[in-house]
């Protein structure tokens, strides 16, 4: 089965640039996407199809694929913004997949 | 406005069977591309994706529990149901519902999950 691999953590300063990658085989060539879980909280998308926002998130979440590896990118980062962060795509059998997720700690 | 609710049980035995009540508005399950899925998470563990149906009642299920897993849909009545059968406490978890929209494979709503707890 398609495998997601996420870093299990990244730490940021208020103010900088996070990025957090999801690895996985040609997953450039998916549909992949981003779900910020704050604590105790549902999921919510913030990113889909690599680098499409939906309405109401900020303009600081971004995404890219290409090749292995698809990135979202959290520019500004502020203390509201901690929280894990999952990507998904679907496998060749139309089977859901979710990585392993990467908490993002701001200092 | 769309809105999922999960419920059911908030407590099950060993070897019993689950079942949970995705209740949903705001949209249809009728079309054939539309879906509506379920997700798990156990305590201080990542998203498992487990099951999903579509409008036009294809089912798709997670490979390491598919034996275990029955997904059906009640369009008059916007619901989904999920059962799982022979529990254990390691499928302690909260269950979320979630929809997948037309030619996507986003799920763009959650409910709010629902917490089970696998105990004796």
């Amino acid at each position: 089965s398609y495998v997601l691999t996420q870093p299990p953590s990244v730490s940021v300063a208020p103010g900088q640039t996070a990025t957090i990658t999801c690895g996985g085989t040609n997953i450039g060539d998916r549909g992949v996407h981003w779900y910020q879980q704050k604590a105790g909280q549902a999921p919510v998308l913030v990113v889909y199809d690599a680098s499409v926002r939906p309405s109401g998130i900020p303009e600081r979440f971004s995404g890219s694929s290409f090749g292995n590896m698809a990135t979202l990118t959290i520019s500004r980062v502020e203390a509201g913004d901690e929280a894990d962060f999952y990507c998904q795509v679907w496998d060749s059998t139309f089977e859901g997949v979710f990585g392993g997720g990467t908490k993002l700690t701001v200092l | 406005q769309i809105t999922l609710k999960e419920s059911g049980p908030t407590l099950v035995k060993p070897t019993q069977t689950l079942t949970l009540t995705c209740t949903f508005s705001g949209f249809s399950l009728t079309p054939s591309g539309v879906g509506v899925g379920w997700i798990r998470q156990s305590p201080g563990k990542a998203l498992e994706w487990l099951a999903l149906i579509f409008g036009d009642d294809d089912k798709r299920y997670s490979p390491s529990l598919k034996s275990r897993l029955t997904i059906t849909k009640d369009t008059s009545k916007n619901q989904v149901v999920l059962t799982m059968t022979n529990m254990d406490p390691l499928d302690t978890a909260t269950y979320y519902c979630a929809r997948k929209p037309v030619a996507s494979t986003r799920f763009d709503y959650w409910g709010q999950g629902t917490l089970v707890t696998i105990s004796s």
